[in-house]
C-alpha cells in the first residue's frame, strides 16, 4: 500500500487566517487529489494534480489553492479561512491504472471559528 | 439535483443478514463504478471496482451495475459486525482519464451481533 501522511491531523483556527494542509506520499504516484467531506455531501473534489506544477480545479475549488513543487508533496491552502471551510479534508493518490482506484489518507479535521 | 444519489440511512441489520446498498445517478457518461468503505474517523478504502455494466463478486461482496436504469448496488452476504461502516458509491467518466470521482453521500451501516 502507498503511504500517505496528512498534516496536521487536527487544526482549529480563526476566520480570516491562512491555513495550509500538507499531503505527503512515499511513492512516485503521478495523480494526487484533495477532497473535503461534509455531512449530507459525501466527498467533493477540491483540486487535483497530475504532475509537478500541474494542477486543476475540482467541483468546490473556490477559496482554495494548491501547489505541487515535488512529486511527493501536495499542499492545500486556504488563503483566508471561513467557517464554511470547516470540514474533514482527505488527500488521495491514484494507486492503480484504473481511474477510480484511489488510496486515501487518514484525513485532516479543520475547524474554523 | 445531485449527480449521484445515495440514501444516507442509517441502516441497521442483524448479524448474518444480506445487506443491499444502492445508488442512482443521472450522468450517462459514467463508465467506472466504485464502492468505498469508510470506518469512523478513517479515510475511505476501495472495496469494489467495476467498469461498465454487469456483476462483480469478491468474497461476501457483490457489486451490480445497471446502466440502463442508472442504478448500482452493493450486496453484502452473511454480514458481520466488522462490516459496520459508511459505504460510499463513486463514479467516473472516461474523458481525460483524470481519476476525478463523483461520490454519493454515503450510507451508514450497523450490523448488530
Amino acid at each position: 500500500d502507498a503511504g500517505i501522511t496528512q498534516s496536521p491531523r487536527h487544526k482549529v483556527t480563526e476566520t480570516g487566517t491562512p491555513v495550509t494542509l500538507r499531503c505527503h506520499q512515499t511513492e512516485n504516484h503521478r495523480y494526487m487529489y484533495w477532497y473535503r467531506q461534509d455531512p449530507g455531501h459525501g466527498l467533493r473534489l477540491i483540486h487535483y494534480s497530475y504532475g509537478v506544477k500541474d494542477t486543476d480545479k475540482g467541483e468546490v475549488s473556490d477559496g482554495y489553492s494548491v501547489s505541487r513543487s515535488k512529486t511527493e508533496d501536495f499542499l492545500l491552502t486556504l488563503e483566508s479561512a471561513t467557517s464554511s471551510q470547516t470540514s474533514v479534508y482527505f488527500c488521495a493518490i491514484r494507486q492503480g491504472m484504473g481511474t477510480g482506484e484511489l488510496f486515501f489518507g487518514e484525513g485532516s479535521r479543520l475547524t474554523v471559528l | 439535483q445531485k449527480e449521484v444519489e445515495q440514501d444516507p440511512g442509517p441502516l441497521s441489520v442483524p448479524e448474518g443478514a444480506i445487506v443491499s446498498l444502492n445508488c442512482t445517478y443521472s450522468n450517462s457518461a459514467f463508465q467506472y463504478f466504485m464502492w468505498y468503505r469508510q470506518y469512523s474517523r478513517k479515510g475511505p478504502e476501495l472495496l469494489m471496482y467495476t467498469y461498465s455494466s454487469g456483476n462483480k463478486e469478491d468474497g461476501r461482496f457483490t457489486a451490480q451495475v445497471d446502466k440502463s436504469s442508472k442504478y448500482i448496488s452493493l450486496f453484502i452476504r452473511d454480514s458481520q459486525p466488522s462490516d459496520s461502516a459508511t459505504y460510499l458509491c463513486a463514479m467516473s467518466a472516461i474523458s481525460g482519464n483524470t481519476g476525478k470521482l463523483i461520490f454519493g453521500q454515503g450510507t451508514t451501516l450497523q450490523v448488530k451481533p
